[in-house]
């Protein structure tokens, strides 16, 4: 596709289930960004990825957030035992290798524990 | 470690007149500055970006930025100011890591632009 890509645009789930987020960044993009933007903030840093490896994941809050890209390209978000206190909008963004100052956002998945 | 901050939560202004953004940082080490903006029900989007050279850099819808290291500020303004520009303004900084961008991008907690007629 032409830009980063999300899927799915809207989650609810009941507090303590399992989710997984997905992200499908640019074509050719080596690198690759989670943000979480909670209300009224701005996106904070979760995790970044260079091909397939995690080059820091300073950003997860806990050990319930994990992220994974097994080939390089899609990534997914998973996140155990989910508490209301994660609910947010989830925010991926990818770069080309060696430019890592320009982002491309997409458009986030809005994810809602009730 | 790096922060920003954006000095104001929201500004209205009238269409057709200036406006400013504050941004201000905070970092031990050299960064790259970054304003990004997302309209209603859509994704972030770059509007300019500072790396290197001259402090003032501009973007294509007529906003401009310009970097003060000594003010640690990278102030967002435009002269005249449309309908359409209403909008959530973020800026961000990265490192600077030996020329080249680590990844890693801070945000300020945003500014809602609101223009009306």
């Amino acid at each position: 596709g032409a830009g980063v890509s999300q899927t799915p645009s809207n989650k609810v789930t009941e507090k303590g289930k399992y989710v997984e987020l997905r992200c499908d960044p640019i074509s050719g993009h080596t690198a690759l960004y989670w943000y979480r933007q909670s209300l009224g903030q701005g996106p904070e840093f979760l995790i970044y990825f260079q091909g397939t490896g995690a080059a820091d994941d300073s950003g997860l809050p806990n050990d319930r957030f994990f992220a994974v890209r097994p080939e390089g390209s899609v990534s997914t978000l998973k996140i155990q035992r989910t508490e209301r206190g994660d609910s947010a909008v989830y925010l991926c963004a990818s770069s080309l290798g060696g430019t890592g100052a320009l982002q491309f956002f997409g458009p986030g998945t809005r994810l809602t524990v009730l | 470690a790096q922060s920003v901050t954006q000095l104001d939560s929201q500004v209205p202004v009238f269409e057709e007149a200036p406006v400013e953004l504050r941004c201000n940082y905070s970092s031990s080490v050299s960064v790259y500055l970054f304003w990004y903006v997302q309209y209603p029900n859509q994704g972030l989007q770059l509007l300019l970006k500072y790396l290197s050279g001259s402090t003032l850099v501009e973007s294509i819808n007529g906003f401009e930025a310009e970097f003060n290291k000594s003010q640690t500020s990278f102030h967002l303004r435009k002269p005249s100011v449309h309908i359409s520009d209403t909008a959530e303004y973020f800026c961000a900084v990265s490192l600077n890591a030996g020329g080249t961008s680590y990844g890693k991008l801070t945000f300020g907690q945003g500014t809602i632009l609101t223009v009306h007629p």
